[in-house]
């Protein structure tokens, strides 16, 4: 069974609006880490926002934050603001356990073109 | 942060050849992971390299395929052997964010761009 899931294959934005990029996860483990990765055309993976099971608050970064519903086993990316950079790759990814070493898994991502 | 550097950055080979793939760290780190990005795929975990013992192996992938080398805190090798088309991806080595930090960030290499004729 899928652990990410990334409902969204592609979408389309108009620049400067606001974007969400979903993501639901599955896991048994109280104790898990939660990723945003971007990877434009260059294929560089860019670490966008990290949350933890345990963080009380939603994650933010800037322009990006991660809306957390821990229930629902949910954690999607917002984008607010969007620009013409932002068009690329997104990858959300699950670390299961509370070692940082531990592995990371991915989901299959969803491919953001924003619009002029 | 840590820096990461991989070479070859990209590379051409012959069906049946192997390619030693290098991954170095600037900072000694616990685990290495080693993934692969087929074309328009995600990317799929294929080992984790913890230094002094053998790599354990995600489902669906081997040792006799996939060897790995982490002689130490800061290096690894994967070898791609016996190639054939279908190796043809792009393998990323990645490393856990440093100890001491706040960093909950996996850092990646800028990877190794395979094609196999």
């Amino acid at each position: 069974a899928q652990k990410i899931t990334q409902t969204q294959p592609g979408m389309f934005v108009q620049e400067k609006e606001a974007v969400t990029l979903d993501c639901t996860y599955d896991t048994s483990d109280p104790s898990y880490g939660l990723f945003w990765y971007k990877q434009p055309s260059s294929g560089e993976m860019i670490f966008l926002i990290y949350q933890g099971s345990y963080d009380q608050q939603n994650a933010t970064e800037g322009r990006y934050s991660l809306n957390f519903q821990k229930a629902r086993k949910s954690a999607n990316l917002v984008i607010s603001a969007s620009q013409l950079g932002d068009s690329a790759m997104y990858f959300c990814a699950m670390r299961e356990g509370r070692r940082r070493d531990d592995k990371i898994i991915f989901g299959k991502g969803t491919r953001l073109h924003i619009l002029p | 942060s840590a820096v990461i550097s991989q070479k070859p950055s990209r590379d051409i080979c012959q069906r049946g050849t192997s390619l030693t793939i290098q991954c170095q760290v600037d900072s000694q780190v616990t685990m290495m992971f080693w993934y692969r990005q087929q074309p328009g795929q995600s990317l799929t975990l294929i080992a984790t390299a913890n230094q002094g013992s053998e790599a354990t192996y995600e489902s669906g992938f081997v040792i006799d395929k996939f060897p790995i080398s982490r002689p130490n805190l800061t290096f690894s090798t994967l070898t791609v052997s016996n190639m054939s088309p279908e190796d043809s991806s792009i393998y990323l080595c990645s490393v856990e964010g440093r100890r001491g930090t706040s960093d909950n960030e996996q850092f990646f290499g800028p990877g190794t761009r395979l094609t196999v004729l």
